[in-house]
Parts: C-alpha cells; sequence; structure tokens
C-alpha cells in the first residue's frame, strides 16, 4: 500500500532562517506531487506541484521553492523566512494521469517568530 | 480554471442529514466533481467525486445536478465526528488537471 511522509510534524524557526520540509511517498512510482500552505483558519492555498523528477510548477511568487531531486521525494525549502511563511505546510501525492484522489500527508506546522 | 462556491458554515443536529451545496457554474465538458474533507488539524482525506451520474459510497452520496452547474454532498447521518471543513474542487480529466486547487470550504459543525 501507498503511503506518505512528511516531517517534521511541528516547527519553530526565527526569522530569516532557513527552511527544509521533505516530504516522500512509497508504495508507488511517478506520482503527482503537491505542496499546500494553509494559513489558520483559511483555506489550502497551492504553493508548487511536480508531475516528474526535476519539474516544478510554482502557483504563487514568494519566498519559497520546491524541488524533486528523486522520483517520491519532494522538498520544500526558504532562504530566509517571513513571519506571513507561517502556516500548516501540506504534501499530496496521487497516481499520475488518472483521475484518483490526492492523498495529503499529516502536515507541518511552522511557526515563524 | 473553473471555481466552486461554497457556503462558509454549516449546522446540523446529530443523526440528521447534512446537505453540503457547491456551485461550479463555469465547470467544463471533462471536469469531475471531487469532494475532499478536513479534520482538525490534520490533511484533507478524499470523499467522493463524479462525473455526471450520483454517486454513493460508505462515507456520502453526491448529487449532481443535471446541467452539472452544481452539486450537494450529502451526509446521511451527521455524527461529531464528521464535524470537518468540506471542500469542493473541480477536476480535469486532461492532464492539465494535475493542477488542483482548493476554494474555503463548508465548516460543518455537528451539534449533540
Amino acid at each position: 500500500s501507498q503511503t506518505i511522509h512528511q516531517w517534521p510534524a511541528t516547527l519553530v524557526q526565527p526569522v530569516g532562517s532557513p527552511l527544509s520540509l521533505e516530504c516522500t511517498v512509497e508504495g508507488t512510482s511517478n506520482p503527482n506531487l503537491y505542496w499546500y500552505r494553509q494559513a489558520a483558519g483559511r483555506g489550502l492555498q497551492l504553493l508548487f506541484y511536480s508531475v516528474g523528477i526535476g519539474q516544478i510548477s510554482s502557483e504563487v511568487p514568494q519566498n519559497l521553492s520546491a524541488s524533486r531531486p528523486q522520483d517520491r521525494q519532494f522538498i520544500l525549502s526558504s532562504k530566509k523566512l517571513l513571519l506571513s511563511d507561517s502556516g500548516f505546510y501540506l504534501c499530496a501525492w496521487k497516481r499520475t494521469g488518472d483521475n484518483s484522489p490526492l492523498h495529503f500527508g499529516n502536515g507541518t506546522r511552522l511557526t515563524v517568530t | 480554471d473553473a471555481k466552486t462556491t461554497q457556503p462558509n458554515s454549516m449546522e446540523s443536529n446529530e443523526e440528521e442529514p447534512v446537505h453540503l451545496p457547491c456551485n461550479h457554474s463555469t465547470i467544463s465538458g471533462t471536469d469531475y466533481i471531487h469532494w475532499y474533507r478536513q479534520l482538525p488539524s490534520q490533511g484533507p482525506e478524499y470523499v467522493i467525486h463524479g462525473l455526471t451520474s450520483n454517486v454513493n459510497n460508505r462515507m456520502a452520496s453526491l448529487a449532481i445536478a443535471e446541467d452539472r452547474k452544481s452539486s450537494t454532498l450529502i451526509l446521511h447521518r451527521a455524527t461529531l465526528r464528521d464535524a470537518a471543513v468540506y471542500y469542493c474542487i473541480l477536476r480535469d480529466v486532461f492532464p492539465a488537471g494535475n493542477k488542483l486547487t482548493f476554494g474555503g470550504g463548508t465548516r460543518v459543525l455537528v451539534k449533540p
């Protein structure tokens, strides 16, 4: 069966510090991968999605970047965090090319202080 | 991308049905209607999806209007565990549908 791992679960970082959040998927190959962010009490904002290794589509120009160095690994990064980067970050995957549902990880709650 | 519109919140009593509306007046012929729900402090989970016909599964039913410009998610007997935010999204069947965006969703409150 397929599983998605996302870590860490919580993170407190000072303004100006770097960020690296990692997401890995097991039990499938060539998945579509997604990073979403959710501000407190708000809906999900799509940040990045990837249909293959090295292929990243950015949805919102901002302080963040994403990379996919391996087929089932998706990394969200920042060189210098802003207060506005605080939120609940969710990684998700789906099978490529069909109408199968999205599967989400348990999320990382990031607080920038 | 075609957008969806949902009420911000709804209340229901436990054991009663809940009907969650979603408007998608600009839906295209190849858009599937998907529903997800998000429990507090968790990632969203898939609930149900459909194209034209009504759909049923163990979690809910999906009723799709004949013109496909709206749909309704039906929780037949709400329990306290159904208190969550419910998202209605449209997914194109073509590869362009790899981009999946969520709206604000409907927050469902279930009263005991």
